[in-house]
């Protein structure tokens, strides 16, 4: 089973403000890196998976970044609103595990 | 509509009972998965399936097993029902590889 940390555990932040979560995971045998979004009440759904190290993908207001070597990954959110308020997991394919391990996620609620 | 469904949405239970979920996916993914979501609202694994290898999390009492008909179909049967086996249940699926998991919406099992 894999070390992954995800911080801050919470945050609030005001409608309009940007916010950044960070994701630690073990480097060695790194094969992939996912993060989801998981709304109260619903399933969890996939917002990115990254696999190379210095990508950066984007989704509307949404990025992410990822740094294999140093084992982190950062997201990123550009002006909060209401509706991105949820959790937000981030999960480490390894290839000894051969299974995603979910952090405990950052849980997001942006204020209007 | 494509998607991962799981059935029953709620199971209330005795405890010493044997009781299944069941998990069907119409994506034509490869690869099916059991979580379960403990107190603290982690996303623990617990199985994984292909056609061609279930890997087990060590944890995972053997009173849970995982039974798969088919590859559309991979259900969790769980014997002599324990009190601490209340949970959410998710199932969910995958294209092998360096693909985002489709979680269906969960199962809230009670045991009492």
């Amino acid at each position: 089973i894999l070390n992954v940390e995800q911080s801050p555990q919470s945050l609030h932040v005001q409608e309009g403000d940007s916010t950044n979560f960070t994701c630690s995971f073990p480097s060695s045998n790194f094969y992939a890196l996912h993060w989801y979004r998981w709304e109260t009440a619903k399933s969890p759904e996939a917002l990115f998976v990254m696999t190379l190290n210095g990508d950066e993908k984007k989704k509307g207001r949404i990025s992410a970044t990822l740094n294999t070597k140093e084992g982190y990954s950062y997201l990123y959110i550009k002006g909060s609103q209401p509706e991105d308020s949820a959790t937000y997991l981030c999960a480490p394919f390894s290839g000894s595990a051969r299974q995603l391990t979910f952090g405990s996620g950052t849980q997001l609620t942006v204020l209007p | 509509d494509t998607a991962v469904s799981q059935t029953p949405k709620y199971l209330v239970t005795q405890m010493g009972n044997d009781k299944s979920i069941k998990c069907e996916q119409n994506l034509g993914h490869d690869t099916m998965y059991w979580y379960k979501q403990d107190s603290k609202k982690f996303l623990k694994i617990m199985f994984s399936y292909n056609n061609k290898e279930l890997i087990i999390n060590e944890t995972v009492p053997n009173r849970f097993s995982p039974k798969s008909p088919d590859k559309a179909h991979l259900n969790l049967h769980i014997n002599s029902l324990e009190l601490g086996d209340s949970a959410v249940y998710f199932c969910a699926s995958n294209l092998q590889g360096a693909y985002g998991y489709t979680f269906g919406s969960g199962t809230r099992l009670t045991v009492v």
